[in-house]
């Protein structure tokens, strides 16, 4: 079964220049997650979208950041204008829908490789 | 404010002991519990799974939770250098929360 992709795997920008990073889940996976994690910490949540609709966003900084997943599968990640303080790793991760039994909020994530973004 | 809490370390253990991780968490509607791995430079990846109180164990690794006391471990039996990594502890309660991580080193 193949993992979740992601690209590029690297990416370096100037401040207020846009970019965007690409996930497509392990197949049959409803569940998509976009995180951010700065060197030293965790991974933080921006987005959760179950199919195409979006389950959580309360932590995206709309005012730059967006993200779509328009056909229920692969999702894009857009920064638009970039600031010094996005400079981090970008991981998608993706989760299946809960089993008989089990409720959603039992599943198990699976990452891709993440995104390096330095914005210089 | 939802919270996970970890010691970031670095926890070093001598090889062939057992490594002992720990992880509190603020919300006490969490129902799902994981412990994920990441090498440096690499992204986490899933090594245990727990959602009810007790012990469960996989290999060398066993999970414990204390949903009392708000309370979930990652012990690690016959350590290895290949152990070496950080660990984070995930918990979700409607909304996965990712602790900031606790750095293992395994002491040849």
């Amino acid at each position: 079964e193949a993992g979740v992709a992601q690209s590029p795997r690297y990416k370096i920008i100037e401040k207020r220049q846009s970019v965007a990073f690409w996930c497509n889940p392990i197949s049959g996976h409803a569940t998509l997650y976009w995180y951010q994690q700065i060197l030293g910490q965790g991974p933080k949540l921006l987005i959760q979208f179950q199919n195409n609709g979006v389950v959580d966003d309360s932590q995206l900084p709309k005012d730059r950041f967006s993200a779509e997943r328009l056909k229920g599968v692969d999702s894009t990640l857009k920064i638009q204008p970039a600031k010094l303080e996005d400079s981090a790793v970008y991981l998608c991760a993706s989760s299946s829908t809960g089993t008989s039994g089990r409720p959603d909020s039992y599943n198990e994530q699976f990452f891709g490789p993440g995104t390096r973004l330095t914005v210089l | 404010q939802k919270e996970v809490e970890q010691n970031s370390g670095p926890l070093s253990v001598p090889e062939g002991a057992i490594a002992s991780l720990n992880c509190t968490y603020s919300d006490r509607g969490s129902q799902s519990f994981f412990w994920y791995r990441q090498y440096s430079g690499k992204s986490p990846e899933l090594i245990m799974s727990i959602y009810s109180n007790g012990d469960k164990e996989d290999g060398r690794f066993t999970a414990q939770l204390n949903k009392a006391s708000q309370y979930v471990s990652l012990l690690i039996r016959d350590s290895q250098p290949s152990d070496s990594a950080t660990y984070l502890c995930a918990v979700n309660g409607g909304k996965i929360i990712f602790g900031k991580g606790t750095r293992l080193h395994i002491l040849p």
